[in-house]
């Protein structure tokens, strides 16, 4: 049983480019949220989707959006890089919106 | 707010002592709370679930208490090995919005 994929591992852009970093959840999950960690720093929500839908968001501001698919898999865009947007992108899935989470191996990405 | 807090942030002890790891909330009106261990440049993986109703879990050599009006929970990890170095991060999930928020978490050395 495949657990949370994401893809690419790693990327590097510069500043004012456009990224997208793909999810697929585990086998059974229909929920996906996102979240960014910075070094050193505990994962910080970004957003979830349910039903193809965006269902909760964190603070982070209208450059970061994302997408569901009907298969729920998921995509998370990142519009005008900065370089504080540096940092690990982990997916997690889970049954249902308040279940048991699980985490993919996350996308490192790093602005330049 | 939820705010989450994690001391010590790092500990180094000898290999087969006993680990007691602690993790601080500042809302009680959770759903739940999870422990999860992440090796470094890695995603996370899950330890342990707790239900707001349930005051411990237990898997092998690890047990987690919670106790929700105080906002307190700990992690206990027996006779530890070198394998069990990583960051232990604490994750609560508000019962109000299902937004789970991490600590920074607490980055644990087991010397052979």
């Amino acid at each position: 049983d495949a657990g949370v994929t994401q893809s690419p591992t790693h990327l590097i852009k510069t500043r004012g480019q456009q990224v997208t970093l793909r999810c697929s959840p585990k086998s059974g999950h229909d929920t996906v949220s996102w979240y960014q960690q910075a070094l050193g720093q505990g994962p910080q929500f970004i957003f979830q989707y349910y039903e193809e839908e965006e269902r909760q968001r964190g603070n982070f501001p209208d450059r970061f959006s994302g997408h569901q698919f009907p298969n729920y898999s998921s995509e998370l865009n990142v519009n005008a890089l900065l370089l504080g947007d540096s940092a690990l992108y982990l997916c997690a899935s889970s049954y249902d919106r308040a279940g048991e989470l699980f985490f993919g191996e996350g996308s490192r990405l790093t602005v330049l | 707010k939820q705010e989450v807090t994690q001391i010590p942030a790092a500990l180094s002890v000898p290999e087969g002592e006993n680990l007691v790891l602690n993790c601080s909330f500042t809302d009680s009106a959770i759903y739940n709370l999870q422990w999860f261990r992440q090796d470094p440049g890695k995603g996370l993986t899950s330890l342990l679930l707790i239900q707001s109703s349930q005051r411990e879990q237990t898997s092998g050599r690890l047990n987690a208490s919670l106790d929700k009006s105080s906002g307190r929970s700990t992690l206990y990890i027996a006779a530890s090995q070198p394998g069990d170095s990583a960051t232990y991060l604490c994750a609560v999930e508000s019962s109000n919005d299902y937004k789970l928020s991490f600590g920074a978490g607490t980055t644990v050395t087991v010397r052979a």
